[in-house]
């Protein structure tokens, strides 16, 4: 069955680094396009970056352009997303999301909440 | 950016009785629309895409509909484990993919 276990999250202070990992499982990781998406403590859920099933395209929400990079190794079939320059507003509890064939997300990961404070 | 309005915020219903719950997008996203279920301290789960199709798994008891701007997820006749958050999400004009603010479905 296809798993999704994010790993990295933690407390980190403003204007430091982190970054996440999912280890993937179940499908075959070079067919698909992946996904993160973040949730504030009690709110809705943001769409943070996409990465295409070659890592050749990239796509990111415009809060986190600039600053946070995805990036994946089909060969270790992880997904990765490096975060610099946090701040308060990223802190969320960050899922990875494997694409559906036209971009809906059919499997979530239990997600790693990230706290930006000082 | 495509803006997706969901309406109630909060819907009290009692177990067996019927649900609607209505997303609206600020343009068109054609049926490019999918729902999905999220219950406390756990992630979501897909339940519809293409506006209309079931995922894997999905009761049956579980509907969409619409195109274009206005769509329904219908739970036809609510099951405890249906108590829930529920959120849409375009995917027809992205970046970014864009989510509503979701219905949360509560015991009347």
């Amino acid at each position: 069955q296809v798993q999704l276990v994010e790993s990295g999250g933690g407390v980190v202070q403003p204007g430091r680094s982190l970054r996440l990992s999912c280890a993937a499982s179940g499908f075959t990781f070079g067919s698909y396009a992946l996904h993160w998406v973040r949730q504030t403590p009690g709110k809705g859920l943001e769409w943070v970056a996409l990465i295409s099933f070659d890592g050749s395209n990239k796509y990111y929400a415009d809060s986190v352009k600039g600053r946070f990079t995805i990036s994946r190794d089909n060969s270790k079939n992880t997904l990765y997303l490096q975060m610099n320059s946090l701040r308060a507003e990223d802190t969320a509890v960050y899922y990875c999301a494997k694409s559906c064939g036209s971009y809906c997300l059919d499997y979530w990961g239990q997600g790693t909440l990230v706290t930006v404070s000082s | 950016e495509i803006v997706m309005t969901q309406s109630p915020a909060t819907l009290s219903v009692s177990p067996g009785e019927r649900a609607t719950l209505s997303c609206r997008a600020s343009q068109s996203v054609s049926s490019n629309l999918a729902w999905y279920q999220q219950k406390p301290g756990q992630a979501p789960r897909l339940l519809i895409y293409g506006a209309s199709a079931r995922a894997t798994g999905v009761p049956d008891r579980f509907s969409g509909t619409g195109s274009g701007t206005e769509f329904t997820l219908t739970i036809s006749s609510l099951q405890s484990e249906d108590f829930a958050v529920y959120y849409c999400q375009q995917y027809n004009n992205w970046p970014p993919l864009t989510f509503g603010g979701g219905t949360k479905v509560e015991i009347k």
